[in-house]
């Protein structure tokens, strides 16, 4: 059984810029959320897809947008990046269902530095 | 009021003690109830899950929930160094699809 992978593992980037950051979800789980978190701070949910469909949102602005594909994969874009936006962002997968919460497994996430 | 609330710390406890961590959480109807643990520069790995008032044990982690409090609990007996992280506690409502985070305690076990 595979767990979660994210990919890249780091990457800079300057404001403006736009990054897409990948996640493969563990073997057997159809939901993945993102997470963002900051330094020093617990993780902040930015949304979860559900059978290839956005399943609720944080409270992140539309720049940060997102895809589920038919093998349960992700991606998590984000637009016109900002100083703000720098943080280690985490993919988690989880068996749940669209009303479940579930035990979610991370995976190693992305460090993203905007400079 | 922040929804997930913990002491920052650090929690400095020897080695071979008790370790308490502690979390408040003000929505009462938060069903599910989750310790990660994190090491710097590591994502969360799960410690714990409860669901239910009272006590959970696994191993050498008890998790303690009292709903009525809204209160949640972490026990660590016989700390070891290699315990020393920061450690999250997540709730998530009924029929949601998030969790909420708290900033974390970090704890320091001192060998």
């Amino acid at each position: 059984e595979t767990g979660v992978t994210q990919s890249p593992t780091h990457l800079i980037k300057t404001r403006g810029q736009q990054v897409t950051l990948r996640c493969s979800s563990q073997s057997g789980h159809n939901t993945v959320s993102w997470y963002q978190q900051a330094l020093g701070q617990g993780p902040q949910f930015i949304f979860q897809y559900y059978r290839e469909e956005e399943n609720g949102r944080g409270n992140f602005p539309p720049r940060f947008s997102g895809l589920q594909f038919p093998n349960y994969s992700s991606e998590l874009n984000v637009n016109a990046l900002e100083l703000d936006d720098s943080a280690l962002y985490l993919c988690a997968s989880s068996s749940g269902t669209v009303s479940g919460a579930n035990v979610l497994t991370f995976g190693a996430g992305s460090r993203l530095t905007v400079l | 009021q922040k929804e997930v609330e913990q002491n920052s710390g650090p929690l400095s406890v020897p080695e071979g003690a008790i370790a308490s961590l502690n979390c408040t959480y003000s929505d009462r109807g938060s069903q599910s109830f989750f310790w990660y643990r994190q090491y710097s520069g590591k994502s969360p790995e799960l410690i714990m899950s409860i669901y239910s008032n009272g006590d959970k044990e696994d191993g050498r982690f008890t998790a303690q929930l009292n709903k009525a409090s809204q209160y949640v609990s972490l026990l660590i007996r016989d700390s070891q160094p290699s315990d020393s992280a920061t450690y999250l506690c997540a709730v998530s409502g009924s029929g949601t699809y998030k969790y909420i985070f708290g900033t974390g305690t970090r704890l320091k076990v001192l060998a």
